[in-house]
């Protein structure tokens, strides 16, 4: 079955340290690929997506993620985190064909950022 | 804009009562996509609507779950007759155009639904 893993489901971190969330989907085929993050109080929101082109992309708030595809990975990353960060990020897969409504999702990293 | 609306945020229901979650969503959408996420496990897939009619309700428990999208108001998840098990952040979504690929869907802040 397709899934989405993500590793860890809680993360401390202080303010200035560089972040990296991890990511892995099983699925054979072609994907797009989504982090989203939910601010506490607010609403899911799009950080970056990957369809296609340069594997590096970079989302807002100074965040990137890189898909290899060899790993089956989508990971995300911040050089130096900031307490506004403290949220929750849920990475997602959408196998290519399928409607984006259709998204298979990972389980979430609550990110705690010590001020 | 005001994004898309869900209330009530947080809900408290015993077991064998109704739970009713309303999604206003995102002005000018006409397409309405329900989640639910369990604890520890990602957003699931529940039901589509569009105005009065269910697209795509694949996700959707056979039994005690129903949805709906009137012409006029928000669109409801009713759950009958709760068990523990229905404990959950339930999501709410909108696009303005049929959720296919690359067209952008706008989340809710979640319902909690907790049934003690």
């Amino acid at each position: 079955a397709q899934s989405v893993s993500q590793h860890n489901h809680h993360v401390i971190l202080s303010e200035a340290a560089s972040l990296e969330l991890g990511c892995n989907y099983s699925y054979g085929g072609t994907v797009n690929l989504f982090w989203y993050v939910q601010y506490p109080g607010q609403h899911l929101q799009l950080l970056l997506k990957y369809f296609s082109g340069d594997p590096l992309v970079k989302g807002i708030k100074g965040f990137e993620a890189e898909f290899i595809k060899s790993k089956f990975s989508f990971n995300l990353r911040k050089p130096s985190v900031q307490w506004s960060d403290t949220a929750e990020y849920f990475c997602a897969v959408n196998p290519t064909g399928n409607s984006n409504y259709q998204l298979i999702w990972g389980a979430g990293t609550k990110l705690i950022i010590k001020p | 804009n005001a994004g898309v609306m869900q209330n009530p945020r947080h809900l408290v229901r015993r077991r064998g009562q109704e739970a009713r979650l309303r999604c206003s969503p995102m002005k000018g959408h006409s397409h309405v996509y329900w989640y639910r996420q369990l604890p520890e496990e990602g957003l699931k897939f529940m039901v589509y609507l569009q105005k009065e009619n269910i697209i795509d309700e694949s996700g959707m428990p056979k039994e005690r779950f129903s949805a709906e999208f009137p012409k006029e108001g928000p669109s409801i998840l009713r759950i009958q007759q709760v068990v523990r098990g229905d404990s959950a952040a339930y999501f709410c979504a909108s696009s303005h155009r049929q959720g296919g690929s690359g067209n952008t869907i706008y989340f809710g802040e979640g319902s909690w639904l907790t049934v003690v």
